[in-house]
């Protein structure tokens, strides 16, 4: 089965612009979860999608949003850029009942100029 | 405090030793615990997923859960220089999905 993907893997935009992630879950997973990385907070969870629904989200702002289609793809937007958006942003894939594994794919880079 | 607590590190032992990694957490409502591995410039890879207390095996690395104390455990026996790596610790919190993790300890390996 072939593992989940994320593009692009390296992105560099400007302050103020938006930009939009995709990720492919895992075949048969329904669950994508969002996180951010970053060398001072970690891991932090941003939301999670189930069948095209938003099932749960974490403590990030609204210009932090998401969606996932019927396929389970999913993608997530950052509007107006700020310098500290630049992190790894990570999907996490799952069949998606309660205490399913979750397995995440390379993640995006992205940097903010 | 944070819901999962993790010692940073970094971690630096020889080729061959017995690795010890830990974390703490807070509340005795999370039931699945999770060990990921990270290689630099890549995304956290599972390596153990056990639910409630008690010990998993798998290959050279084994999971402890002691749920009474709050207290998580992955040992590595026979450690090799690949499995230099940051190791996460996680939990799965009361929500069905959302993940808490550890701050992460770097571990390095020597040969």
């Amino acid at each position: 089965k072939a593992g989940v993907t994320q593009t692009p893997r390296y992105l560099i935009k400007t302050r103020g612009q938006q930009v939009t992630l995709s990720c492919s879950p895992i075949s048969g997973h329904r669950s994508v979860s969002w996180y951010q990385q970053t060398p001072g907070q970690g891991l932090q969870f941003l939301f999670e999608y189930f069948s095209e629904t938003q099932r749960n989200k974490g403590n990030f702002p609204g210009r932090f949003s998401g969606r996932q289609f019927s396929n389970s793809r999913s993608e997530m937007n950052v509007s107006t850029l700020e310098l500290g958006d630049s992190a790894l942003y990570l999907c996490a894939s799952s069949p998606g009942t309660r205490g399913n594994e979750q397995f995440f794919g390379p993640g995006t880079r992205l940097t903010v100029l | 405090q944070k819901e999962v607590e993790q010692d940073p590190g970094p971690l630096s032992v020889p080729e061959g030793a017995i690795v010890s990694l830990n974390c703490t957490y807070s509340n005795s409502a999370f039931q699945y615990f999770m060990w990921y591995r990270q290689y630099s410039r890549k995304g956290p890879e599972l390596l153990m997923y056990t639910y409630s207390s008690g010990n998993k095996e798998d290959g050279r690395f084994t999971a402890q859960v002691d749920k009474s104390s709050k207290y998580i455990s992955l040992f590595i026996r026979d450690s090799q220089p690949s499995d230099s790596a940051t190791y996460l610790c996680a939990v799965l919190g009361s929500s069905a999905s959302k993940i808490i993790f550890g701050s992460g300890t770097r571990l390095s390996i020597r040969p």
